[in-house]
């Protein structure tokens, strides 16, 4: 069975700062793996997607991940963190073809100080 | 273009009854998704629909059920609800199930507590 296992549950940087965020997954097969951002009061809005190819993947709001097969991770990174990315982040994985079930994390919150 | 409708934004039930909750997808999407929310399971996914099928189910029990339409809003159903239904209901919709090219889009939720 697929998971997703993000071990910080609250992350607090400050404004200006680099961050991470960590994911690992556990699946059989090459997974497709996916970040997505939740605002509070808010839907999910996806930042990136990995399928194959280029291990690292630039996403939206100046977001990037980087695949890494050997260690089952896809940690998000972000060179410079605005006060308004402070939000909950998930990570999610799940199988190629028509038998798409996600799973997701269980969410990292991330705390921006001024 | 607007985005994913969902109604109602909070919904207020009480043990045994049912509800019924409504997703508009963005004009032009088939597909539409159901997600559900809670602070204690956190993210699962439902159910999935596309072009009026059902093509995928979570692991939930069959009190949960949904239907899309010809015109692709779709609805998901609860009944019997229990204490532990009381969560987010989150709708998503993408033009086509294929998640390699196509990106879903999330509507803003349903708020949903069970007394």
């Amino acid at each position: 069975a697929q998971s997703v296992t993000q071990p910080d549950i609250h992350i607090t940087v400050s404004e200006g700062a680099s961050l991470e965020l960590r994911c690992n997954y556990s699946y059989g097969a090459t997974p497709y793996l996916f970040w997505y951002v939740q605002s509070p009061g808010q839907g999910l809005q996806l930042l990136l997607k990995y399928f194959s190819g280029d291990t690292l993947v630039q996403g939206i709001k100046g977001f990037e991940a980087e695949f890494k097969r050997s260690q089952s991770s896809f940690n998000l990174r972000k060179p410079s963190v605005h006060w308004s990315d402070a939000a909950e982040y998930f990570c999610a994985v799940g199988a190629a073809g028509g038998s798409y079930i996600p799973t997701f994390g269980r969410g990292t919150s991330l705390i921006v100080h001024p | 273009k607007a985005g994913v409708t969902q109604t109602p934004r909070y919904l207020i039930k009480t043990r045994g009854q049912q509800v019924t909750l409504s997703c508009s997808p963005i004009s032009g999407h088939r597909s539409v998704s159901w997600y559900q929310q809670t602070p204690g399971q956190g993210l699962q996914f439902l159910f999935e629909y596309f072009s009026e099928t059902q093509r995928n189910k979570g692991n939930f029990p069959g009190r949960f059920s949904g239907r899309q339409f010809s015109n692709s809003r779709s609805e998901m159903n609860v009944s019997t609800l229990e204490l532990g239904d009381s969560a987010l209901y989150l709708c998503a919709s993408s033009s086509t199930p294929d998640r390699y090219t196509d990106t879903q889009y999330f509507g803003p939720g349903t708020r949903l507590t069970v007394l």
